[in-house]
Formats: structure tokens, sequence, C-alpha cells
């Protein structure tokens, strides 16, 4: 299994909406990381996870909250959300966080904020 | 200016023509990717390198260390080829985090 699942694949929510993305890999690795891609652009870094602990947050805002359960899910919590947080959320894994390790993204959870 | 810039930004090209994209980035990497990404979303990992070539299938990844540069070649390609490619990078610090570069989009007509 060299899949990583991301749930929902889409998501329309209001501004005052609780909601969650989740990701999920079987593939025993113990680093994990959210990305966020808007249209026509890389994605760009939000979250590093490494043995289940946050190792790097790029200056996200507070109203996005990632959360590592165990070692086979990542969760991205989000609150009071603003339109120009509509992108594409892309969950990925890799061994661990060492030089070079290979990455394996999801499919991606696209986001529509109204 | 990115860290990881590729040529070109757009390509398109008929069916069965050999494509080349090109990657140059700026300091010392432990290891270079190049990713796949169709329109809807998922990213699809291609290659790996960190010197040298590498083959699969009708796709071939080389890096030059010394020169910074990596090229991604398609041989005999075809429409369903079409989507973004992606080259991104793992620096020797901060080995954590890939810097992508800008992509390039890809249109292969039948």
């Amino acid at each position: 299994d060299t899949e990583v699942t991301q749930t929902p694949k889409h998501l329309v929510m209001g501004m005052t909406n609780k909601k969650s993305l989740k990701c999920e890999q079987h593939m025993g690795h113990r680093a994990m990381y959210w990305y966020k891609q808007k249209a026509k652009k890389p994605p760009e870094l939000m979250f590093v996870y490494s043995y289940e602990k946050l190792s790097i947050n790029e200056s996200v805002p507070s109203r996005f909250s990632p959360e590592c359960p165990n070692s086979s899910l990542l969760n991205l919590h989000l609150h009071a959300l603003q339109p120009e947080d509509s992108a594409l959320y892309l969950c990925a894994s890799s061994q661990d966080s060492r030089q070079g390790n290979e990455a394996f993204f999801g499919q991606g959870t696209r986001l529509t904020v109204v | 200016k990115n860290e990881v810039e590729q040529s070109p930004q757009n390509l398109t090209a008929q069916e069965g023509e050999f494509i080349t994209i090109n990657c140059s980035y700026s300091v010392g990497i432990s290891a270079l990717h190049w990713l796949q990404q169709h329109p809807g979303g998922g990213i699809v990992s291609l290659f790996m390198l960190s010197s040298g070539k590498k083959k699969h299938g009708r796709l071939i990844a080389t890096i030059n260390i010394q020169e910074k540069h990596s090229s991604l070649h398609i041989t005999a390609s075809h429409p369903r080829d079409s989507a973004v490619y992606i080259c991104a990078v793992s620096y020797i610090q901060g080995a954590q985090k890939l810097v992508f570069g800008q992509g390039t989009r890809l249109t292969i007509n039948p």
C-alpha cells in the first residue's frame, strides 16, 4: 500500500463553520506534511510532523490547527476561515524527515470557503 | 527570483514528440524530485534523484550536481502525459522542506 488517502475530496464551508481535513497512510512513514496550493501555483508548506510531533509551522494562521493523533493519521482542523483560504490542501508523507526521502502525496482536498 | 527555476513554463507538442523539461537550482541539495500533477489535484512522485540518471518506462530523469541542473525527458509523448510537471528540491540544510519550482504545464495534442 503506497497510498496517502485524504478525505473529503471536496469541501465547501462557511466562514463561521468548523471542519476537519483528514489524511491517512499505512506505509509506516513517520513524517507527515500539510501543503496549501492555490491555482496555478506550486504547493506551499504549512506544517511538518515528525514522529507525531510538530516540527515545522510555517507561520500559518491559528485558524488552521494541525493534529497528529498517531503515526498513520494527520488532521487539519479549520475554524473561522476566510475566502482567500480557498485552495487545494495536500497531505504528504515520507519515511522520515531526514534528507532526501521520497514524498508520497495524497489527492488533495479542494476547499471552498464561502 | 525563485530558488528553483523550471523551463519552459508552458509546452505544447504533438503526440510522439520527444519532450524535455529543465530545472535549475541555486545551492547544494540532498535530493531533487520530479512530480506530476494532473488537473483535479493529486501529485504523483515520478523520480527522486541525488546523482546520475533514472529511467521508468518512457520517462528519463537526469541530474548534473556540478551544474545544479536536472532534466526530465518524455519519449514518444502521448496525450495522457498532459499534466503539470514540478521540480522540487530538498536542501542539505532544512532537509524536511521541499522547495518547489513553478511547474511546467505540458499539453500533448493527438
